[in-house]
């Protein structure tokens, strides 16, 4: 069973970094193919693709958070680490990690999200 | 980059009725297009990819067509669980650019 689950901190101060960490199981990042990607969505609005990185380690970003993003992956711990800096709060949002098993084709499995909240 | 239009962004609906959602890109995607649902709370769930394949385990009732620019999201006859909100999402430009519509929320009648 392929499962997808983020990790960090629930509330960030302006200006700060935030580090987020998708631990997934059933599959491997080092299989031909995989990638896994980060989505985010804030209180009531639509999906934004952040970043993704391939079993190869290639990494690609949104053009318009590029500057702020870095994807990273650990192959042996199953983790995709993704930082941001300065955090915003408009960067308040549900952040969520998905796969895709063999680009180009559609997040087949999500985690199910962790909310972030930028505040003073 | 590409842009995803969806329309109408909410609609109201009865049990049993057929709804079309419509999902339109600012330039040609081919058939790379996915459809998500998606339920308060909860992460988005995979429809159809390919613009028209049904993803494992999802009714039949659910349906997709359309390729290059304008695409369809069919739900034959509505259920209760179906009340949600949906997503497009194309994936043709890679490298990646992948960009989802703004969501069409369906709400009961």
């Amino acid at each position: 069973q392929v499962t997808l689950r983020e990790s960090g901190p629930a509330l960030v101060k302006p200006t700060q970094t935030l580090t987020l960490t998708c631990t997934f199981s059933g599959f491997s990042l080092s299989t031909s193919g995989m990638c896994v990607s980060w989505i985010r969505q804030p209180p009531g609005k639509a999906l934004e693709w952040l970043a993704l990185i391939d079993w190869d380690d290639d990494k690609y970003y949104s053009t318009s958070l590029k500057t702020r993003l870095t994807i990273s992956k650990d192959t042996s711990k199953n983790q995709v680490v993704l930082t941001m800096t300065n955090m915003d709060p408009v960067d308040t949002a549900t952040y969520y990690c998905a796969r895709i098993e063999s680009p180009p084709d559609a997040f087949d499995i999500w985690g199910q999200g962790t909310m972030v909240t930028v505040s003073s | 980059a590409i842009r995803m239009t969806q329309s109408p962004s909410s609609l109201s609906a009865s049990t049993g009725d057929r709804v079309t959602i419509t999902c339109r890109a600012s330039q040609g995607i081919s058939s790379y297009l996915a459809w998500y649902q998606q339920k308060p709370g909860k992460a988005p769930k995979l429809l159809i990819y390919a613009a028209s394949t049904l993803q494992s385990g999802v009714p039949s009732r659910f349906s997709g067509s359309g390729s290059g620019t304008d695409f369809t999201l069919t739900i034959s006859c509505l259920q209760s669980e179906d009340f949600a909100t949906y997503y497009c999402q194309q994936y043709y430009s890679y490298p990646p650019a992948l960009t989802f519509g703004g969501g069409t929320k369906v709400e009961i009648k």
